[in-house]
């Protein structure tokens, strides 16, 4: 089956400037998940979709960073305006059968944003 | 809160020795416990995960992990490491608060096998 996709692979901007990722979890998870991986560290959930519902954006800085999946199945992620602390890598995740809790998780290659 | 450790941020071991990767956790409730790992430039890729049962769980490419409740450690470990293992290694716990499912990943460790 194919993988979660996401893209860009890379984007480069300046600070303040507004940068949108794009996700595409494998066909028929409910549950997408999406991470920030700052460099040293590991991931950290942003935001907790179950279809086209949020189920956790407790630490997703909403002041500049948005997220949807309208239809349920593709999802963007977007920050506007960015900080330089926002350089780090952005990973998509996705989880089927919603009724079981203990699926693990498949990851997407992630979305690497440097912020100048 | 749940939340896991990774007491070492690299692990070096000759091709063909044993391998350990360190990781304890510390929940409130029945733990559930994943190791991933992570390519170069790639996203994460499930190894194993402990859910209940035997305590030695394995999983892919010849990795088991050995869940502790007495020691509150889920050490990840291969008998014979290969070059090709060299990567970043994450444990992770799943967070049973509010029922979400969300996964708490520690800081991970650098596996670096030389030949």
């Amino acid at each position: 089956e194919a993988g979660v996709a996401q893209s860009p692979r890379y984007k480069i901007i300046e600070k303040r400037q507004s940068v949108a990722f794009w996700c595409n979890p494998i066909s028929g998870h409910a549950t997408l998940y999406w991470y920030q991986q700052i460099l040293g560290q590991g991931p950290k959930l942003l935001i907790q979709f179950q279809n086209n519902g949020v189920v956790d954006d407790s630490q997703l800085p909403k002041d500049r960073f948005s997220a949807e999946r309208l239809k349920g199945v593709d999802s963007t992620l977007k920050i506007q305006p960015a900080k330089l602390e926002d350089s780090a890598v952005y990973l998509c995740a996705s989880r089927g059968l919603a009724g079981d809790r203990h699926n693990e998780q498949f990851f997407g290659p992630g979305t690497r944003l440097t912020v100048l | 809160a749940q939340s896991v450790a990774q007491p070492e941020d690299q692990v070096n071991v000759a091709e063909g020795n044993p391998l350990t990767v360190k990781c304890t956790y510390s929940v409130s409730g029945n733990p559930y416990l994943f190791w991933y790992v992570q390519y170069p430039n790639r996203g994460l890729q499930f190894l194993l995960k402990y859910i209940t049962g035997d305590n030695l769980v394995k999983g892919s490419y010849g990795f088991e992990a050995e869940f502790n409740k007495s020691q509150t450690s889920f050490h990840l470990k291969k008998p014979s490491a290969l070059v090709s293992d060299s990567a970043l290694y994450f444990c992770a716990v799943r967070d049973e608060g509010g029922n979400t499912g969300k996964l708490i990943f520690g800081q991970g460790t650098t596996l670096q096998v030389k030949p």
